[in-house]
Parts: structure tokens; sequence; C-alpha cells
């Protein structure tokens, strides 16, 4: 079952550009919505979670969650060369243990 | 700042071979977990560890593997005897919460390559 999707791109954006990265899931027992970033050759790195549907916003990143429509995204405002990195999403259920994490998008950002 | 730990960073194995991989989690975190990352595939949950027992495992996670908290720091992912297809990046995490949302630290990760 798949239970996450993700486009894994790559993604190539110039610097200053909003960047839009997406996830759809199926299964409605997920109650929190992460987004990770790796960098090559180190583990994933949370940068935000939300709980249940709605958004969350950290400086430049904004998180919003679909439940409705099972589907997630993360927007980068003004996006850096430091932000160039793969991007995780990931959920899990209420207390859970278990993280089910996408693909991974794998983004550039040209200066 | 506290971070988590892994050796080797690359473990090179012959098919067969047993090998453990090894973590050291943050010091005041209380659940563990390892995750694996077959190349250009996700990132998947192997098991998790809490108060010395297996909390959870996945369907990877079968009798070929075994984890252990052999003292009050490491905490060990053994294979017993690998396959070509156990070739990965194997992710250590851990957590301090018990709570509704376990935010996961995750370490660098150590690249097994099966020959």
């Amino acid at each position: 079952q798949k239970e996450v999707e993700q486009d894994p791109g790559p993604l190539s954006v110039p610097e200053g550009a909003i960047v839009s990265l997406n996830c759809t899931y199926s299964n409605s027992a997920f109650q929190y919505f992460m987004w990770y970033r790796q960098y090559s050759r180190k583990g994933p790195e949370l940068l935000m979670y939300t709980y249940s549907s709605g958004n969350k916003e950290d400086g430049r990143f904004t998180a919003q969650v679909d439940k409705s429509s099972k589907y997630i995204s993360l927007f980068i405002r003004d996006s850096q060369p430091s932000d160039s990195a793969t991007y995780l999403c990931a959920m899990s259920s209420y207390g859970g243990n278990q993280f089910y994490f996408g693909t991974g998008t794998s983004l550039t950002v040209i200066p | 700042e506290p971070e988590v730990t892994q050796t080797p960073s690359h473990q090179v194995t012959q098919m067969g071979q047993e090998v453990i991989l090894r973590c050291v989690p943050i010091s005041n975190h209380l659940y563990f977990y390892w995750y694996r990352q077959i190349l250009g595939q996700k990132v998947e949950f192997l098991v998790s560890f809490y108060n010395n027992e297996i909390s959870e495992k996945s369907e990877i996670f079968d009798d070929q593997f075994s984890v252990e908290r052999p003292d009050g720091s490491n905490f060990t992912l053994k294979i017993r005897s690998t396959k070509l297809e156990d070739s990965a990046m194997y992710f250590c995490a851990s957590t301090q919460t018990s709570g509704g949302f376990k935010e996961q630290y995750f370490g660098p990760g150590t690249r097994l390559t099966v020959t």
C-alpha cells in the first residue's frame, strides 16, 4: 500500500522564487504531518510539523494540511541557495512511533 | 547541541555475514528507532524500542534483525545474515517525548553495502 506519495523532482528554481512542495496520502489515521530536510550524506532534520488540518508558518516556510483532500504542502518564500536539499514529507498517527515518509523532492536553488 | 551519532559511517560486508550498526541516541531520550533508506527509495521504518523492549516493528524487521541497548548509551541494530537487498542507508533516531507527537531526531546514517 502506497501510504505517502511525493513527486521526487528534481526541482530547480532561481534564487528568490517561491517553492511549492506537495505530498498526498491515503491513511485517514494520520494526524501529524511533518517536513524534513535532508542534506547530502546527512540524516533527515525536522523543519516543521502540523497537527491535523490548517496552516503553520515559520519564517520563510509555511506548511499546509488539507485532510479532506489528504494533501499537504510546504511553501518556501524567497528561496535561498542554502535551501538546496531533499525535502521529505512524513506522517504519523496520534502517538504513533512509526513515521511514514515520502520519497523526497530534490530542490536546487540557483544563485 | 546534542545529536544522535552513528558508527561506522560506511560498512562493507559480504553476503551472509553478520553486521552490527551502532548508534548513540541523545542522552535523555527514551524512545529509539531504526529506519532504512534503499538508494532512490523512501525512508522506511524498521523498529521502535522503549523501556528495553521492542514497542513496534514493521514487516521488514524479520528474524534476521535484532536490536539491543547493551548499556546506558548505545543502541544497536544487528543483521544476522546479510543479503544483497539489505544494502541501504540505516538511520537511527531518538525522541524524548511520550506524548502525541514524537519528534524524532535522526543520526547521519550508516551506509551498508553488501557484496
